[in-house]
């Protein structure tokens, strides 16, 4: 089962900030929390992935809460083609092994 | 980052016919793989792992004489859906780590939609 807890459905305005958030209470000292979204009928796409300290790329920033039980994603100014599933993982570093997803957050970005 | 194709993308078939299905990674050598489903509004469901060299692992409740899984090199393994039904209608995806990588980021296939008649 999947060890995290997202909101079913999202919306955001477009250009503005899309928070998606994340509990993942049961967390272990040595699981990242990884953050993949799918666009309708494609493959799941990598975004981001942080063990403790806050994160950001080209694509988002990850803040993570000191107690390492919950988390945010963050898409600074969200468009149309962020439209998407949000799935937040967590999962051991080094583990190799296989991805098990939630439900997600469905982030409808709005004109 | 890393590149992972599936090929078909979609493809139509008869009920009782076989279905191929092929994950490649493009420039990176797999050792493991990950075939999932996913249902209309649905989730991905791990459905087997597929390593290289060796029988694959199958989920709780998928049939592995059903659902035969090759992976006979390094950047390779293929899906074969036996004797498709209506019910094996999905989309299909496959997945693989690098094992250059210290963290398990995990590359997807653009994914497979199954539609049998």
């Amino acid at each position: 089962d999947a060890k995290t807890t997202q909101p079913p459905s999202m919306d955001c305005a477009e250009g503005r900030a899309a928070n998606l958030p994340c509990n993942h209470s049961t967390i272990s000292g040595n699981e990242y929390v990884y953050w993949y979204r799918q666009i309708h009928s494609q493959g799941p796409q990598y975004i981001i992935h942080g063990l403790k300290n806050n994160e950001t790329n080209e694509m988002a920033s990850l803040i993570i809460t000191e107690d390492r039980k919950s988390s945010t994603l963050i898409l600074p100014h969200a468009t149309l083609r962020d439209t998407a599933v949000y799935y937040c993982i967590v999962d051991y570093g080094g583990s190799q092994g296989n991805l098990i997803f939630g439900k997600g957050t469905k982030l409808s970005v709005k004109p | 980052g890393a590149v992972v194709s599936q090929h078909p993308s979609r493809v139509i078939c008869k009920s009782g016919t076989s279905v191929k299905i092929e994950c490649r990674s493009l420039d990176f050598q797999a050792t493991t793989m990950f075939w999932y489903r996913q249902f209309p509004k649905q989730s991905l469901m791990l459905m087997a792992t597929s390593n290289e060299g060796s029988k694959a692992t199958y989920e709780q409740g998928v049939e592995k004489d059903k659902f035969l899984i090759n992976h006979a090199s390094l950047t390779l393994s293929t899906l074969t859906v036996t004797s498709a039904h209506p019910e094996d209608s999905s989309f299909y995806i496959c997945s693989a780590p690098d094992p250059d990588r210290a963290d398990n980021e995990q590359f997807f296939g653009p994914g497979t939609r199954l539609t049998v008649l």
